[in-house]
């Protein structure tokens, strides 16, 4: 079975930009939630969508936004992009029989200069 | 909000040696507990987890225990190896649809020395 797939794996914006990323869950997984990770305030929740509505949502300003198709891939768009958005944007996917269990994606490495 | 501490922070030993990482977390409503493994460039590897019905689990060289009413959960490697070298997370949520967020620790890089 195929794991969660992120693209792109690398992106680099400038300041003001926005960025969309994508992430395609495990097959048959209907739950998908965002991260972001950075040395600095290490692994923090973004949201989560559980059937193309967003469940949840962490204490990230409103230029974070995702939405989820009903093939349950998922967007996250960053707008007006800022230095301090350079992170690893990490997508988890969660299934129905274990749902809490969230099975990670390899990330997109997003750098803003 | 949920607040999880987790020590040490780094964790050197030699091969064959036994490691042990400790988490905290604070909100009681908090329900299930994993941990992941991230090696550099990937993302994080669920190792194992736990749910708070549970007081210890097992998988082979992984061990991971939960005391519900100190609020504190381990995980214990044995006879570790060179491979195991890796970031370990432990994290907390309260588990169901709308409410799966993930707590993390602030990591724990454990080297392992041949």
């Amino acid at each position: 079975k195929a794991g969660v797939t992120q693209t792109p794996r690398y992106l680099i914006k400038t300041r003001g930009q926005q960025v969309t990323l994508s992430c395609s869950p495990i097959s048959g997984h209907r739950s998908v939630s965002w991260y972001q990770q950075t040395p600095g305030q290490g692994l923090q929740f973004l949201f989560e969508y559980f059937s193309e509505t967003q469940r949840n949502k962490g204490n990230f300003p409103g230029r974070f936004s995702g939405r989820q198709f009903s093939n349950s891939r998922s967007e996250m768009n960053v707008s007006t992009l800022e230095l301090g958005d350079s992170a690893l944007y990490l997508c988890a996917s969660s299934g129905q029989v274990s749902t809490d269990t969230q099975y990670f994606g390899p990330g997109t490495r997003l750098t803003v200069l | 909000g949920e607040n999880v501490e987790q020590h040490p922070s780094t964790l050197s030993v030699q091969e064959g040696d036994s490691a042990v990482i400790k988490c905290t977390y604070s909100d009681s409503a908090s329900n299930y507990f994993p941990w992941y493994k991230q090696e550099l460039g990937k993302g994080p590897q669920l190792i194992i987890d736990i749910r708070s019905n549970v007081g210890e689990k097992k998988d082979q060289r992984i061990a991971v225990t939960l005391n519900k009413t100190a609020k504190h959960f381990s995980l214990h490697i044995t006879e570790t190896q060179p491979e195991d070298s890796a970031v370990y997370f432990c994290a907390a949520s309260k588990g169901d649809t709308g409410r799966r967020a993930l707590t993390f620790g602030s990591g724990t890089r454990l080297q392992v020395q041949p």
